[in-house]
């Protein structure tokens, strides 16, 4: 247990459906991450949000919409995505932006249909 | 883009220590050494990480060289549940990590 929690664990959508993944860190972090990791590629890291305010985004497509309502909760809202979508989604958290360890949670498998 | 290179795959005997060498031949000056390693589906774990003095805690120790262009993982009684992709990471504190390909650990009954 690394204190960040993430749902649900797997996820199967079809093309046309509407997602949202959840994130949450009960360690009084700072900065929250998502990242992406296809099967057999490195981790790409994909939005940062920093004391609520995103401060990174990686050149993201647009159906992908990161939402962080507070410190505590970061959420991956999903729409129109692609089969090239389906991959591990993890969460991470850390102290502060500048703070350099980052806990990450156990990810979402999503499969697109 | 990651600016560390590891071997692409190791092999240790159980309770064997293993060592994991990453080379960073560009590492500035402010930038730390991460490991993190990544066991099958999981999320990456934090293991150690280090400036220019080695580091030790509960899971590992971490021997960064004088010039600080390579560092070594040492898993010291390396056990089944050792085997994971390691991941060694350069990185100014907060600044994006680039977790590379990593190198895969096999612990060998």
């Amino acid at each position: 247990e690394t204190g960040v929690t993430q749902t649900p664990r797997h996820l199967v959508m079809g093309m046309t459906n509407k997602k949202s993944l959840k994130c949450e860190q009960h360690l009084g972090h700072n900065a929250m991450y998502w990242y992406k990791q296809s099967a057999k590629k490195p981790l790409e890291l994909m939005f940062v949000y920093s004391l609520e305010e995103r401060v990174e985004n990686n050149s993201v497509p647009s159906r992908f919409s990161p939402e962080c309502p507070n410190s505590s909760h970061l959420f991956l809202h999903l729409h129109t995505l692609q089969p090239e979508d389906s991959a591990l989604y993890l969460c991470a958290s850390s102290q502060e932006r500048l703070g350099g360890e980052q806990f990450f949670g156990p990810g979402t498998r999503l499969t697109v249909l | 883009d990651a600016k560390t290179t590891q071997p692409t795959s190791m092999d240790c005997a159980e309770g064997r220590a293993a060592n994991l060498p990453c080379n960073h031949s560009t590492i500035s000056g402010n930038e730390y050494v991460y490991w993190y390693r990544q066991i099958h589906s999981q999320g990456p774990q934090y293991i150690i990480h280090g400036l220019k003095n080695n580091e030790t805690n509960e899971m590992a120790s971490l021997i960064i060289t004088e010039d600080r262009k390579s560092s070594t993982l040492i898993l010291p009684h390396a056990t089944l549940r050792d085997t994971a992709v390691y991941y060694c990471i350069v990185s100014y504190l907060g600044s994006q990590f680039y977790f590379g390909t990593g190198t895969s650990l096999t612990v060998i009954p």
